[in-house]
């Protein structure tokens, strides 16, 4: 089975701290994302990363950055928190297909951070 | 235009009922869809998918496409109350991505 795990369930943070939420998958998979999820908006997609030290902007970007040094780890990054970054931030990882057409995406616990 | 769009609900229904899910996009050129299911504070979880092929039924559970419309459906038979829970509907666009509606909610009552 496939193993996402994020390295924190749960995160209280203060404005303007920096901020690292880790990811690790243990499935060889390319590709690796990090989300956020917040009511009545649904998953938000903030960056992507498709290989090691590869990255790509999603739609939501501003305010964060990634890290992916390692296939295995893909680091969200919050230069200086702010309290609208309050948020469940979800990772996910699939496999590179060739075609595109089929990457069932999983999911990690999530963490819930809070910015006070 | 969001590209993928779902009822927020929540869609209630008795147990033991059809619970019936659907979710439009906007971009033809989808080739694969997908139903996730999350409960309340944990993360999502895949219980569907289907190509633009065909449908598909796994147990109490069968995913419809409708290329024509662009609209997929999630078919629940036989619900219980153990599927009350919001469920997403995410479409592949190309390279690697989905793109995620905002979810339907569903309560199924005892």
């Amino acid at each position: 089975d496939v193993k996402v795990t994020q390295s924190s369930r749960y995160l209280v943070k203060r404005t303007g701290e920096k901020v690292f939420l880790e990811c690790v998958q243990d499935m060889d998979h390319e590709n690796m994302f990090w989300y956020r999820q917040d009511p009545g908006l649904g998953l938000r997609l903030i960056y992507f990363s498709y290989d090691v030290k590869m990255k790509e902007k999603g739609d939501i970007p501003e305010g964060y950055s990634v890290s992916r040094e390692k296939k295995e780890r893909f680091s969200l990054i919050l230069e200086s928190a702010s309290t609208n970054q309050t948020s469940m931030y979800l990772c996910a990882s699939s496999t590179l297909t060739g075609t595109g057409s089929y990457n069932e995406q999983f999911f990690g616990p999530g963490t819930r951070l809070t910015v006070l | 235009q969001k590209e993928v769009e779902q009822n927020s609900g929540p869609l209630s229904v008795p147990e033991g009922a059809i619970a019936s899910l659907n979710c439009t996009y906007s971009d033809r050129g989808s080739q694969s869809f997908f139903w996730y299911r999350q409960y309340s504070g944990k993360s999502p979880e895949l219980i569907m998918f289907i190509y633009s092929n065909g449908d598909k039924e796994d147990g109490r559970f069968t995913a419809q496409l409708n290329k024509a419309s662009q609209y997929v459906s999630l078919l629940i038979r036989d619900s219980q109350p153990s599927d009350s829970a919001t469920y997403l509907c995410a479409v592949n666009t190309g390279f690697q991505k989905l793109v995620f509606g905002t979810g339907t909610r569903l309560l199924v009552s005892p």
